[in-house]
């Protein structure tokens, strides 16, 4: 069955303080890894894709990176205007689209 | 700017009636999915469609229908309201022709009484 985990649920990091989070999925051929962030009351908004083992992705404080089993959001220097819930989701061979349950990262001044 | 809007942004209403979500995108885009967002689940998969009269069912079909009638908008529908239903919804649209990054809607908040 396919599937998709994130770790951990929640973060609270002060800033500056430079973390992980992680997405671990089993699917049936991957077609691709995307990254979205979700502020509350709002709908997901897209960060990154990532296609292949190895292929790495920037913006700005953030980087993801992604293996053969399992994808990481690595924040850097964080600012409180980071927090929010991160978003893991992957299309398999059907091209259906798996979310995680989200990371919800708190950022504190 | 391309953008997909939903409409209403919050709906109450009664067991056992038909409601109707909206949803209406200016990115031309063929693939349009509707998601229901609950604590502890995640996003979930409803319906969607991948262009002008096809659609298909996602995990959470049950009590759901929607139908495309133009490349914009994708309506869903709930046939008879029920209290398990009560969720936050989110339409999202992505490009054609590969595994491509999805653009969601605000969401609608439907509870049912």
């Amino acid at each position: 069955e396919d599937q998709v985990t994130q770790s951990p649920e929640a973060l609270r990091l002060q800033e500056g303080e430079s973390s992980s989070l992680n997405c671990s999925y089993t699917v049936s051929g991957l077609r691709g890894l995307f990254w979205y962030r979700q502020d509350p009351g709002k709908g997901p908004e897209f960060l990154f894709t990532l296609y292949s083992a190895g292929e790495e992705k920037e913006k700005e404080r953030l980087k993801a990176t992604l293996t053969k089993k399992e994808s990481f959001l690595h924040i850097t220097a964080p600012k409180p205007e980071d927090s929010a819930t991160y978003l893991c989701a992957v299309a398999s061979g059907t091209y259906k689209y798996i979310f995680g349950t989200g990371t919800r990262l708190k950022v504190l001044a | 700017d391309a953008e997909i809007t939903q409409s209403p942004r919050h709906k109450i209403t009664e067991t056992g009636r038909q409601v109707t979500l909206a949803c209406h995108q200016t990115w031309n885009h063929n693939n349009m999915f509707w998601y229901r967002q609950d604590l502890g689940h995640g996003l979930r998969l409803i319906h969607y469609s991948y262009g002008v009269q096809d659609t298909n069912k996602g995990e959470v079909s049950d009590g759901y229908s929607v139908s495309r009638s133009n490349t914009e908008d994708l309506p869903l529908t709930l046939e008879s309201a029920a209290s398990s239903q009560t969720s936050v919804y989110f339409c999202a649209s992505s490009d054609s022709g590969g595994a491509y990054e999805q653009y969601f809607g605000p969401g609608t908040r439907l509870t049912v009484t």
